[in-house]
């Protein structure tokens, strides 16, 4: 198993610009949601999603979207990247909702200019 | 929502020591409390976690405390070895329906040889 996997590694941007951070992972895991981490912040959640069709907002969803068509993809959406939104963006599984452990991707870091 | 708060950012001791890592929470509501631990330029991993109905989880030289009433939790890490260094976060998160985490800010463990 490749578990979660994230593409692109590294990413620059300009103000405005729009992209997609890939999220997969190939543990038919039921729950996926995206972070970002911050220096001094921690992790803060992004979206989060139970299953295929089924998305919710997390802590700091505003200008991001996520969309879940499939088990195994959890792509995030940056609709006109700011300076704010530079950031390491991580991906996380787990088998469900009530099945806490989490796994997680090995990070994209984004630098908005 | 949630509020996590987490002691020391840093934390310096002698290898073979002992290193403590507290968080504080906010919502009564949480019951799931994780620790992550995260080396640098990689991605947080999962080291032990602890549930409302249980005082004290223990797995080899690390230890989990959790006081709901006081509504904190504390990791502990008995004979510190080098590579225990890296940052920890501690997390909560409600164990009914989708989970949620909520981080703490995280500490920066340096376990001086």
């Amino acid at each position: 198993n490749a578990g979660v996997t994230q593409t692109p590694k590294f990413q620059v941007l300009k103000t405005g610009q729009s992209m997609t951070l890939q999220c997969a992972q190939d543990m038919n895991h039921e729950y996926m949601s995206w972070y970002r981490q911050d220096p001094g912040m921690g992790l803060r959640l992004i979206h989060y999603s139970v299953g295929a069709g089924i998305t919710d907002q997390g802590e700091v969803p505003n200008g991001y979207n996520v969309s879940r068509s499939t088990t195994e993809d959890f792509p995030l959406r940056l609709l006109s990247a700011a300076p704010s939104q530079t950031s390491v963006y991580f991906c996380a599984s787990s088998y469900s909702e009530s099945r806490e452990t989490q796994y997680f991707g090995p990070g994209t870091r984004l630098l908005v200019l | 929502g949630e509020n996590v708060e987490q002691h020391p950012s840093t934390l310096s001791v002698q290898e073979g020591d002992s290193a403590v890592i507290k968080c504080t929470y906010s919502d009564s509501a949480s019951n799931y409390f994780p620790w992550y631990k995260q080396e640098l330029g990689k991605r947080p991993q999962l080291i032990i976690d602890i549930r409302s109905n249980v005082g004290e989880k223990k797995d080899q030289r690390i230890a989990v405390t959790l006081n709901k009433t006081a509504k904190h939790f504390s990791l502990h890490i008995t004979e510190t070895q080098p590579e225990d260094s890296a940052v920890y976060f501690c997390a909560a998160s409600p164990i009914q329906g989708a989970q949620k985490l909520v981080f703490g800010q995280g500490t920066r463990l340096t376990i001086n040889p």
